[in-house]
C-alpha cells in the first residue's frame, strides 16, 4: 500500500492565485482531514470528511474549499492565496471510530508571496 | 473546551538515559488520548494511544506513555534514549463525546538526543 499520498511536495504562489492539494489514500479509510502546521502552533483542522460526499469545517476553513468525490481522494482548493496562508498542509485518514489513529501524508510547503 | 498543554518546546536527553515527554490535557469527558512523532521534512507517524483500560500503554520503537487521569496527564517514556529518537513528538486528545473535528494537538515538543 501506498498509505497516504500528497503532490505537490512543494509549491510557491503569488497572492491572489489559486491551486489544488492533492491528497489520496489506498487504505479504504472513510475518514480524511486536512491540517495545516505552522511553528509552535502544531496541527490545526482545515476540514475534514467522513465519507465520500460529506465533508465539514474544522477550525481553520476560511480561505480553503474541499470536495470527496470518492472514498480515496481529499484535495484542498485554495480560493485566493495569501500570504497567511503559507504553511505545510498534511492530509491524514483513519477508519471511522474516534480511537483509530490517524495516518498521514508527506506533507506539502507551501509559500505565498 | 478541549486543549493539549506540551510543557517543553525542547526536551535534551543523553543517549541511553531515559526520556520523558510531557503532555497534559482538559476535556470535559473521558478522553481518546495519542502520541505521534514527526521526522524532519515528513508527516506525523502514530506511536501509541490510550483508549481504556490498562493506564500503561506500550507502542512503537520502544515508547511507552502513562495516563494519569487524576493529573489529566499522559506522558511519553522511553527507558532508553536513541540517538534516532530525535524528532518532534506531538499530543493528541479526542473527548470522546465529541465529533471528529474536536481532535485537538498540542503545540509540540522537539526531542534531541546526544550522542
Amino acid at each position: 500500500n501506498a498509505g497516504v499520498t500528497q503532490t505537490p511536495k512543494f509549491q510557491v504562489l503569488k497572492t491572489g492565485q489559486s491551486m489544488t492539494l492533492q491528497c489520496a489514500q489506498d487504505m479504504n479509510h472513510e475518514y480524511m482531514s486536512w491540517y495545516r502546521q505552522d511553528p509552535g502552533m502544531g496541527l490545526r483542522l482545515i476540514h475534514y470528511s467522513v465519507g465520500a460526499g460529506i465533508t465539514d469545517q474544522g477550525e481553520v476553513p476560511n480561505g480553503y474549499n474541499v470536495s470527496r468525490s470518492t472514498t480515496e481522494d481529499f484535495p484542498l482548493r485554495l480560493l485566493s492565496a495569501a500570504p497567511s496562508q503559507t504553511s505545510v498542509y498534511f492530509c491524514a485518514s483513519s477508519y471511522m471510530g474516534g480511537g483509530n489513529e490517524q495516518y498521514f501524508g508527506p506533507g506539502t510547503r507551501l509559500t505565498v508571496t | 473546551a478541549q486543549s493539549v498543554a506540551q510543557p517543553e518546546d525542547q526536551v535534551n536527553v543523553a543517549e541511553g538515559n531515559p526520556l520523558t515527554v510531557k503532555c497534559t490535557y482538559s476535556v470535559s469527558g473521558n478522553p481518546y488520548l495519542f502520541w505521534y512523532v514527526q521526522y524532519p521534512n515528513r508527516g506525523l507517524q502514530f506511536l501509541l494511544k490510550y483508549i481504556t483500560g490498562d493506564n500503561l500503554v506500550k507502542g512503537s520503537y520502544g515508547f511507552e506513555a502513562e495516563f494519569n487521569k487524576s493529573q489529566t496527564s499522559f506522558h511519553l517514556k522511553k527507558p532508553s534514549a536513541l540517538v534516532s529518537d530525535s524528532a518532534l513528538y506531538f499530543c493528541a486528545v479526542r473527548d470522546i463525546r465529541t465529533s471528529y473535528d474536536k481532535v485537538i494537538f498540542g503545540p509540540g515538543t522537539s526531542l534531541s538526543v546526544i550522542p
